[in-house]
């Protein structure tokens, strides 16, 4: 199976600071890689698909990308509801197989 | 809107069973996989299992397979996770989900607010 390491696991920032969040798959996952955002006590929230495609709806200070094994999500300015935590997900479709990251918990500085 | 409910969710002892069902609305069910998904407290997300548009195959996960069971009901735009011999390590907020790609595997782009399952004796 593909693991995924996610890091940091935790971080602080303030509003409007640039922050990053790396995955790493164990093997080549080509671009099978999605990102959601969770919020304490409710459902993720898909935030990029592809590893680079921004979902409809979420804003542009969102961004993603990377290929093969190494993965970046970045926020660009962060805003005071962007704390929560982030979770990078791997996907294979032959045969359908989903890998979660430990999660980034993003926490105001 | 899309929108998924899930219930069914409760404290049952080891060793016994637990059927969790989402309904669905405000897409076409019967062309979407659809999945389960849980987080134990205080942990990561576990992909459970999934379920293809028509039902007529289903993946799980390793931790589950031989014990859960995923079907789906098109007519009622119903998706249900069947537990059995539960482990108190099954215990987790379960979630149900669409996948994002009309009969295919993308992963989940849409999630219900989840059921609680507790398994304690």
């Amino acid at each position: 199976d593909i693991q995924m390491t996610q890091s940091p696991s935790s971080l602080s920032a303030s509003v409007g600071d640039r922050v990053t969040i790396t995955c790493q798959a164990s093997r080549d996952i080509r671009n099978y890689l999605n990102w959601y955002q969770q919020k304490p006590g409710k459902a993720p929230k898909l935030l990029i698909y592809d590893a680079s495609n921004l979902e409809t709806g979420v804003p542009s200070r969102f961004s993603g990308s990377g290929s093969g094994t190494d993965f970046t999500f970045t926020i660009s300015s962060l805003q005071p509801e962007d704390f929560a935590t982030y979770h990078c997900q791997q996907y294979d479709n032959l045969p359908p197989r989903y890998t979660f990251g430990q999660g980034t918990k993003l926490e105001i500085k | 809107q899309v929108q998924l409910v899930e219930s069914g969710g409760g404290v049952v002892q080891p060793g016994r069973s637990l059927r969790l069902s989402c309904a669905t609305s405000g897409f076409t069910f019967s062309s979407y996989g659809m999945h389960w998904v849980r987080q134990a407290p205080g942990r990561g997300l576990e992909w459970v299992a999934v379920i293809s548009y028509d039902g007529s195959n289903k993946y799980y996960a390793d931790s589950v397979k031989g014990r859960f069971s995923i079907t789906r009901d098109n007519s009622k735009n119903t998706l249900n996770l069947q537990m059995n011999s539960l482990r108190v390590e099954d215990t987790a907020v379960y979630y149900c989900a669409k996948d994002r790609w009309t009969y295919g595997y993308h992963g989940m782009d849409v999630w219900g607010p989840g059921t609680t399952v507790t398994v304690s004796s």
